[in-house]
């Protein structure tokens, strides 16, 4: 069975400052791979996804996710950090082939950011 | 940007009282889903539907109950509310992998 761990609760980091949100999956094959954020008080928001290809996607709001299949990862990256950017950040992964969709959420990372 | 519609946004009721959360999609999605989410923001799957009249349970047994009259109409039930209800509850919708999300409804039982 498919499983996806974000290892990390919650990450501080310093507004101008790099982030790396880390995904990490269990699937015997090439899952498909998901990004959201949810800010304070609403729903999730997709940010990006991988279904194949190019390894480096690049999603909206200046976040881009690399594909390792080595490591089994997707983790999420922006090169500065915005103060606008505290949110919680949800992986999710889906099997391809699927009909229904089922998708697999991770449990979530928090990101502070700091003035 | 998708269209997808919960009311109320924030409930709070008595124990007992029976409770509809309500959520509509403008997008003609066959399948819709309600998820419930921990106070430590992880999503458990509750509910979900491929279409009308096909309800299933999720992932995480929940003491509520949803119906699919209507494509666009996917309400969740809950007959007698306790305590043990108070979370965030949030609706989706998809026509494949790609989730659309209500703002979800925040209720708490007193």
């Amino acid at each position: 069975a498919q499983s996806v761990t974000q290892p990390d609760i919650h990450i501080t980091v310093s507004e101008g400052a790099s982030l790396e949100l880390r995904c990490n999956y269990s699937y015997g094959a090439t899952p498909y791979l998901f990004w959201y954020v949810q800010s304070p008080g609403q729903g999730l928001q997709l940010l990006l996804k991988y279904f194949s290809g190019d390894t480096l996607v690049q999603g909206i709001k200046g976040f881009e996710a690399e594909f390792k299949r080595s490591q089994s990862s997707f983790n999420l990256r922006k090169p500065s950090v915005h103060w606008s950017d505290a949110a919680e950040y949800f992986c999710a992964v889906g099997t391809p082939m699927d009909s229904s969709y089922k998708l697999i959420f991770g449990s979530g990372t928090r990101l502070l950011v700091r003035p | 940007e998708a269209d997808i519609y919960q009311t109320p946004r924030y409930l709070v009721i008595g124990t007992g009282k029976k409770i509809t959360l309500e959520c509509s999609q403008t997008m003609g999605h066959d399948k819709m889903y309600w998820y419930q989410q921990d106070p430590g923001m992880e999503l458990h799957l509750i509910h979900y539907s491929y279409g009308v009249n096909s309800t299933e349970k999720g992932d995480l047994s929940s003491e509520s109950t949803v119906s699919r009259i209507r494509t666009e109409h996917f309400p969740l039930t809950l007959e007698s509310a306790r305590p043990s209800h108070t979370s965030q509850y949030l609706c989706a919708s998809s026509e494949s992998y790609l989730r659309y999300f209500g703002p979800g409804t925040r209720l708490t039982v007193t």
